[in-house]
């Protein structure tokens, strides 16, 4: 399968911990976004990649989230002292630069938070 | 700030029925336009997209939209639907040559066999 891949699939944690979620994009893709979708809503915005430079945050993303993509490849949305509001489906996708690129999403890490 | 505003929340349609789902998006300039259609227990894909040219967009399983610029709307049509097609559909936009897409809150379709 060469779409966007994410993991892990399910996450349950505590409140106050620490969790990390990892998301392959499309190989040939150079841009990576991250979303945010909770129950009945549509996926949010939080932020955008290309290459490794973080180009675009959404004032959605608090100061416990920080996003990487160190090497232009993979991707890691960490969020620290997690609440029960950021339960929700943590989506990623890939583009391909461009003016009329689309972005190609990932199956989702659903993080609940107890 | 761009928005997108989708009329119908749930939707429940007999085979062969029409539909049209309604979206309308709030941003004066340029703008991008996508239908993105999530199955049960599958991820987002994408329906459809405008981004110039003929405001008639046909897209994948027989869907096509519709870009109306003076009523900033797009909405989404397919004539005869299938039990298949039981789904919940996106409306996005982005614009402003920023790459945040913004997505409408979605409608649910089931269809009746």
């Amino acid at each position: 399968d060469t779409g966007v891949s994410q993991d892990p699939r399910h996450k349950i944690t505590k409140r106050g911990q620490n969790v990390t979620f990892r998301c392959d994009p499309i190989s040939e893709h150079n841009r990576l976004y991250w979303y945010r979708q909770t129950l009945g809503q549509g996926p949010e915005f939080l932020t955008y990649f290309q290459n490794e430079a973080q180009l675009e945050k959404s004032r959605l993303l608090s100061d416990r989230f920080s996003a990487e993509r160190p090497k232009g490849s993979f991707s890691t949305l960490e969020i620290q002292r997690t609440e029960q509001g950021d339960s929700a489906m943590y989506l990623c996708a890939s583009s391909s630069a461009g003016s009329t690129d689309t972005q190609y999403f990932g199956p989702g890490t659903r993080l609940t938070v107890l | 700030a761009q928005s997108v505003s989708q009329h119908n929340h749930h939707v429940i349609l007999s085979e062969a029925a029409s539909l049209e789902l309604g979206c309308n998006y709030s941003y004066g300039g340029t703008v991008n336009l996508f239908w993105y259609v999530q199955y049960p227990g599958q991820h987002l894909q994408l329906l459809l997209k405008y981004f110039s040219g003929d405001p008639l967009v046909k897209g994948i399983k027989g869907f096509e939209a519709e870009f109306i610029k003076s009523k900033f709307s797009f909405n989404l049509r397919k004539p005869s639907v299938q039990w298949s097609d039981t789904a919940e559909y996106f409306c996005a936009v982005n614009s402003g040559g920023y790459q945040k897409v913004t997505f409408g809150i979605g409608t649910k379709l089931q269809v009746i066999p």
